[in-house]
């Protein structure tokens, strides 16, 4: 039921582009973006809902094929702030959020 | 401050005791989670509440774990007997319900050693 990300790790230089992908195997209601920094707790980056509709607080942009029950966050001119390990939560119903692994962004100089 | 607090911190204690976790969630909030994350991995569903309502329990959670929230604001987590396996950060987190579920918001956590 633990949904799937890949890559499980992305090195970058500031400036370049990463896409993180997240599949489940079970139909979906939502998919979540999380990001943690070492130490700290997962900070909300966006939601994407079925029928196209996303909330965010960030300029990070994600796709949700709901057919497919895939997700993407993409992050474009990838910034040092950006570093961290990025989860992806999907929402099966009853408002349950299971949580994939993992990606660990790393933004080098 | 609003955020979700989480209490102790940290924990150590000795195989086969038992320690207690609080959560005290964002008021207006009341869907509450509990997850637990070891190093490198995501964060493991354990529980959750819908008020003081436990909607589901994770069935990889042996009968030692147990979660309460009475009165539909804050919650806590008991782990008895414990082993050297709980070794975890524990951590809580709210909601908003809606349609589908709203942003989460994560306390601290509290980390567990078990020696």
């Amino acid at each position: 039921q633990q949904p799937v990300q890949s890559p499980q790790a992305v090195i970058l230089r500031e400036g370049e582009d990463a896409v993180i992908n997240c599949s489940s195997s079970k139909a979906l209601y939502s998919v979540h973006w999380y990001r943690q920094k070492h130490g700290e707790a997962p900070v909300f980056l966006m939601i994407l809902l079925k029928g196209g509709e996303q909330k965010g607080h960030e300029k990070i942009s994600a796709s949700f094929n709901e057919k497919k029950q895939q997700s993407s966050l993409y992050l474009t001119a990838s910034q040092l702030s950006y570093s961290g390990t990025y989860f992806c939560g999907t929402e099966v119903g009853g408002g349950k959020l299971i949580f994939g692994q993992g990606t660990e962004l790393s933004v080098k100089p | 401050d609003t955020g979700v607090s989480q209490d102790p911190r940290h924990k150590i204690t000795k195989r086969g005791q038992n320690v207690t976790f609080r959560c005290d969630p964002i008021s207006e909030h009341n869907r509450l989670y509990w997850y637990r994350q070891t190093l490198g991995q995501g964060p493991e569903f354990l529980t959750y509440f819908q008020n003081e309502a436990q909607l589901e329990k994770s069935r990889l959670l042996s009968d030692r774990f147990s979660a309460e929230r009475p009165k539909g604001s804050f919650s806590t987590l008991e782990i008895q007997r414990t082993e050297q396996g709980d070794s975890a950060m524990y951590l809580c987190a709210s909601s908003e319900v809606g349609e589908v579920t709203g942003e989460l918001f994560f306390g601290e956590g509290s980390r567990l050693t078990v020696l």
